[in-house]
Parts: structure tokens; sequence; C-alpha cells
């Protein structure tokens, strides 16, 4: 079964507006959290690594101010779009290590934003 | 270059076939290698998981890894068309909580 969760799975909001996707370790701890990008028949694109306890890392040109990341536990990140605008709209996928001695990376199932 | 080289297919193979998917990369830190499977709309699966040069099988997937020629093989045998998706190469230097490289991923389709 699923070992890492998304939540909401699709989001449809207005520009302007701010959204938050909540992605959970369902049952192992991750001090640390990836958060992808993937556009239309794309790879997955590293936006920031989420650590419990401490400041995201955001990978080269991704706005900080604009995707905000909170590790707000050992099993939950969340990302805020902020000021969300049409092309931000996107699929938006987390990932976390489960741990020793393999640290396996788990997937969420990701979330669709549109904005329109 | 690119890090990782991943031929992006699409491939179309009928059903039954043996299914041959491949990634190069540059870096010779990586020591992690990974196979991932992604459907329309979905996040990645987890398909496989190898740690430094060998082989590795799991039911009808069978795992390479050639240090020595930095190239990673997927292999799909008696391939069923719920196969048909993305597989997605992928790599890190080290254990523990590490940023992992991806290739383009391949598109599989497997005819009936």
């Amino acid at each position: 079964g699923a070992v890492v969760s998304q939540h909401p799975s699709r989001v449809i909001c207005k520009s302007g507006t701010s959204v938050k996707i909540e992605c959970r370790s369902l049952d192992f701890q991750a001090t640390t959290m990836f958060w992808y990008r993937q556009f239309p028949k794309k790879s997955l694109m590293l936006m920031a690594t989420s650590n419990e306890g401490s400041k995201a890392t955001y990978e080269q040109g991704v706005e900080k101010d604009k995707f905000l990341i909170n590790h707000a536990s050992l099993t939950l990140s969340t990302l805020t779009v902020t000021s969300a605008h049409p092309e931000d709209s996107s699929f938006y996928i987390c990932s976390a290590p489960r741990g020793s001695p393999s640290y396996e990376q788990y997937f969420g199932p990701g979330t669709r934003l549109t904005v329109t | 270059q690119k890090e990782v080289e991943q031929d992006p297919g699409p491939l179309s193979v009928p059903e039954g076939a043996i299914v041959s998917l491949n990634c190069t990369y540059s870096n010779s830190a990586f020591q992690y290698f990974m196979w991932y499977r992604q459907y329309s709309r979905k996040g990645p699966e987890l398909l496989m998981y190898t740690y430094s040069s060998g082989n590795k099988e799991d039911g009808r997937f069978t795992a390479q890894v050639d240090k020595s020629s930095k190239y990673i093989s997927l292999f799909i045998r008696d391939s069923q068309p719920s196969d048909s998706a993305t597989y997605l190469c992928a790599m890190s230097a080290g254990q523990g909580a590490q940023k992992l490289v991806f290739g383009q991923g391949t598109r599989l389709t497997i005819n009936p």
C-alpha cells in the first residue's frame, strides 16, 4: 500500500490566491522530504529539500517566497504556492526516504494544481 | 551534457516481449540506482533499488548496474499491457536522504 500520501490530489484556484499541499509519510518518520514539479511528458524537477526542524533548501531558480515549505513534524511537510499564477499550474509531487538501512525514496501520488 | 541520459522513446512492443530500458550516467560518484514506474497523472512507484554493480531480480523485473561502463538497465520479461507506463531511472551518490538525479523517462507501450 501507499507509504506517502498527498492532499489534495487536485486543486483549482484563482490567480492571486494561495494553495497549500500536504505530504505525509504514513508509517515511518521522515526528517527529510523532497518536493518536485513535473510538466506534461517531462521528468521530475526537484524544487526543494524539506528539513524537519530547519529551513528548506531550495534548488537554483526556485523562488523561496513563492513556494513556502514547512516541515511541521516528522511525518508532515507542506508546500504553499503563494499568489498563484497560471504559470504555476503543474503536477507537484513529494517524496520521502524511508530510512535505514536503504533509504529507498517513496513518492506521493501527486497534486495537480490548476490556476485560472 | 546531462548527468543522466535516458532515451525518452516512445518504445512500443508486443505483449510477451522482453523489454530493455537503459540509462547512462557521467558522475562516477553515483552508487545507488533506482527504477521507477509512473502511470499517467500518478506519482512514481519504486520498482527496483540497487547498490553498486550487479544484478537484482524481482519477479518479471531485473535490474543491472555496470559501474565500469556507467550504464544501468531494467529488463521486463513477459511484458503485459499493464506495464505500459513511463519508466524513470534515478540515482544518488550517497546513502541517506540524498537528492535523486533522474533520467528523462522512457514511455513504454505494450500492445496486446
